[in-house]
């Protein structure tokens, strides 16, 4: 069964320091998404991208996270200056089009220091 | 805003129990419901996918309901077993602008205990 897959699993990154989270969706899905999750709460929406460009985005994803999809494959979030409060794990997601199901990747824990 | 709730947020029972999970949504107009799997530190697993069209589906001992008008979904896990033990999560989508965003609840936490 086709999967999307997330790189690196764990990441562990000083404070400051810029970070990039991958993403290979599948192959012929055309929405992709980035979610996170603190630990112990609930998944939230980060932004969805459609068609190369960001469709909606939540009031977490403020000018510190910018989303590419820079060779037709790979999905990628950009943190550019980490805070503490950045610690979760972040979900990449796809789905072919609406009405059809969401598949979500392993997840990267990002972990500030 | 859409807000999707789960109840009850934390349940310990004895294997080989029939089980209800509940979520429920504050708007109607929604496009699917799909119900996750999520084991401790790990990643999301669909279970099953509801269309805004359909009242239930059924995978092997699983079987989710939808009822649109009132903003509820049931899953129902028969014969409940120490695998099954993870947190289950209600995910909502609206096709608002084109986005198809799911919303999710907090979860179930689920503990099956032989």
């Amino acid at each position: 069964e086709p999967e999307v897959t997330q790189t690196p699993s764990h990441q562990v990154t000083q404070m400051g320091q810029e970070v990039i989270l991958r993403c290979v969706p599948i192959s012929n899905h055309l929405y992709f998404y980035w979610y996170r999750q603190i630990l112990g709460q609930k998944v939230e929406f980060l932004v969805s991208f459609y068609n190369n460009e960001i469709s909606e985005k939540s009031e977490i994803f403020d000018d510190q996270f910018s989303v590419e999809r820079p060779d037709g494959s790979n999905f990628t979030l950009k943190i550019r200056s980490t805070k503490l409060e950045d610690s979760a794990m972040y979900f990449c997601a796809s789905t072919q089009a609406g009405g059809y199901g969401y598949t979500f990747g392993s997840g990267t824990r990002l972990t500030v220091v | 805003k859409q807000e999707v709730t789960q109840i009850p947020a934390a349940l310990s029972v004895p294997e080989g129990e029939n089980l209800v999970l509940n979520c429920s949504f504050t708007d109607s107009a929604i496009y699917n419901l799909q119900w996750f799997r999520q084991d401790p530190g790990k990643g999301l697993t669909s279970l099953l996918l509801i269309q805004s069209s359909q009242r239930e589906q059924t995978s092997g001992r699983l079987n989710a309901s939808l009822d649109k008008s009132s903003g509820r979904s049931t899953l129902y896990i028969a014969a409940s077993q120490p695998g099954d033990s993870a947190t289950y999560l209600c995910a909502v989508s609206q096709g608002r602008g084109g986005s198809y965003i799911p919303t999710f609840g907090r979860g179930t936490s689920l503990i099956v205990h032989p």
